[in-house]
């Protein structure tokens, strides 16, 4: 069965500084991906960056990016020069078909 | 390019009733999943459904089911409510054809359903 883990509930961060949320995964396929997700208080999931296990090089995507460390099952999220509208709830998601997300880590961004 | 919707946006039945919630997918994507979302919590999976056909089941119980149409649309029935099934129901849609281990699924806002 996979499993995801998300032992931040909560953090917070100043505004243009960078963060990183953690999430180690349990996964017995050899072929995954790695999802993270957004969601603010208005509860629409909203899709950052993806990692597949197979990938070479750590996934970017604007001021997202995973490190991804594949022998230790961790792919931590980093966000850079945080902004305010940064301010949600995140979720760590491994797919294998289907999506199993973490609990997820509320970050809040101060000014 | 339409992204996913879903119907209704809120809805308040009581015990004992059935729901219907509706999801319209993405445009050039074929598969529907669909996830309940408890308070504070993560998503969990229900089904998917690729060709009309349920893809995949998570640990729900039969009154739970659901139908995908032609179009891709897709629809989640729940029987009996009880009051635990009151929970943000998200519809997720992706393209099966990128493959099970790398379609990024595209959410909808969800239906936030109260059973009471």
């Amino acid at each position: 069965a996979q499993k995801i883990t998300q032992t931040q509930p909560g953090m917070f961060v100043q505004e243009k500084e960078a963060v990183t949320l953690d999430c180690t995964y349990d996964t017995s396929d050899p072929s995954y991906g790695l999802f993270w997700y957004k969601q603010p208080s208005s509860g629409e999931m909203i899709f950052l960056i993806y990692q597949g296990s197979y990938d070479q090089q750590n996934a970017t995507e604007g001021r997202y990016s995973l490190n991804f460390q594949k022998a230790r099952k961790s792919a931590n999220l980093v966000i850079s020069a945080s902004q305010l509208g940064d301010s949600a709830m995140y979720f760590c998601a491994v797919v294998t078909g289907k999506l199993i997300f973490g609990q997820g880590t509320t970050l809040q961004v101060k000014p | 390019e339409t992204g996913v919707t879903q119907s209704p946006t809120h809805l308040i039945k009581t015990r004992g009733q059935q729901v219907t919630l509706r999801c319209s997918s993405q445009s050039g994507h074929n598969t529907v999943s669909w996830y309940q979302q408890a308070l504070g919590q993560g998503p969990q999976f229900i089904f998917q459904y690729y060709r009309e056909e349920e893809n995949g089941r998570g640990n729900f119980p039969p009154r739970f089911s659901g139908l995908q149409f032609p179009n891709y649309s897709s629809e989640l029935n729940v029987n009996a409510l009880e009051l635990d099934d009151s929970a943000l129901y998200l519809c997720a849609s992706s393209s099966y054809l990128a493959g099970p281990r790398t379609d990024t699924q595209y959410f909808g806002p969800g239906t936030r359903l109260t059973v009471l």
